[in-house]
């Protein structure tokens, strides 16, 4: 079954440093989206990319992140000066049309110190 | 805003057991709702979904009940096992995406 890739599994980066989080959504999916879950938190979603640009942000998605779609297969989360507030899992996921489940990565751990 | 409401936080049975976990929602926008579960170290797995034009739907041994007056769905999982032992979430959204996850339920299922 084909399934969301992400690297790395865990991230440890110093405070202020870019951190760049990488996906591989499933092949003919046209619909990308990044979440995130604080520790024993609950699943949040960041932003959703569809057609090359971002169909909605949520409000923790401000000026630091951005996302990038740079090839046909990959699906990127920048996060330009990682904060202390910014360590969580990083979830991408995937759907085919609209309307369609997503499908989720296995995350990226990121520790800021 | 805590768009989706989940209860219990934890949840223990025994092996053949019934857990139910409930969840409320506020926007009568939604129309989709989603069971997860996750496991330690893994994303969300789509367990089965619901629309908000049938009362239940059942597959295998998870069963959805939904109450759209009341705004409520629960998850029923029949004849629990140890490998059900997880983190179960719901979500709900206007079409499949931008999903508004609950704050989860950790099941633990005992032999």
């Amino acid at each position: 079954e084909p399934e969301v890739t992400q690297t790395p599994s865990h991230q440890v980066t110093q405070m202020g440093q870019e951190v760049i989080l990488r996906c591989v959504p499933i092949s003919n999916h046209l619909y990308f989206y990044w979440y995130r879950q604080i520790l024993g938190q609950k699943v949040e979603f960041l932003v959703s990319f569809y057609n090359n640009e971002i169909s909605e942000k949520s409000e923790i998605f401000d000026d630091q992140f951005s996302v990038e779609r740079p090839d046909g297969s990959n699906f990127t989360l920048k996060i330009r000066s990682t904060k202390l507030e910014d360590s969580a899992m990083y979830f991408c996921a995937s759907s085919g049309l609209d309307n369609s489940p997503l499908h989720f990565g296995n995350g990226t751990r990121l520790t800021v110190t | 805003q805590q768009q989706v409401k989940q209860s219990p936080q934890s949840l223990i049975v025994q092996k053949g057991g019934i857990p139910i976990i409930n969840c409320a929602y506020e926007n009568t926008a939604f129309d989709y709702f989603p069971w997860y579960q996750q496991f330690p170290g893994k994303g969300p797995a789509l367990l089965i979904a619901i629309r908000p034009d049938v009362s239940e739907k059942k597959e295998g041994r998870f069963t959805i009940s939904f109450n759209k007056s009341a705004k409520q769905f629960s998850l029923h999982i029949m004849d629990s096992q140890p490998g059900d032992s997880a983190t179960y979430f719901c979500a709900a959204s206007t079409g499949a995406n931008n999903l508004f996850f609950g704050t989860g339920t950790r099941l633990t299922v005992i032999p």
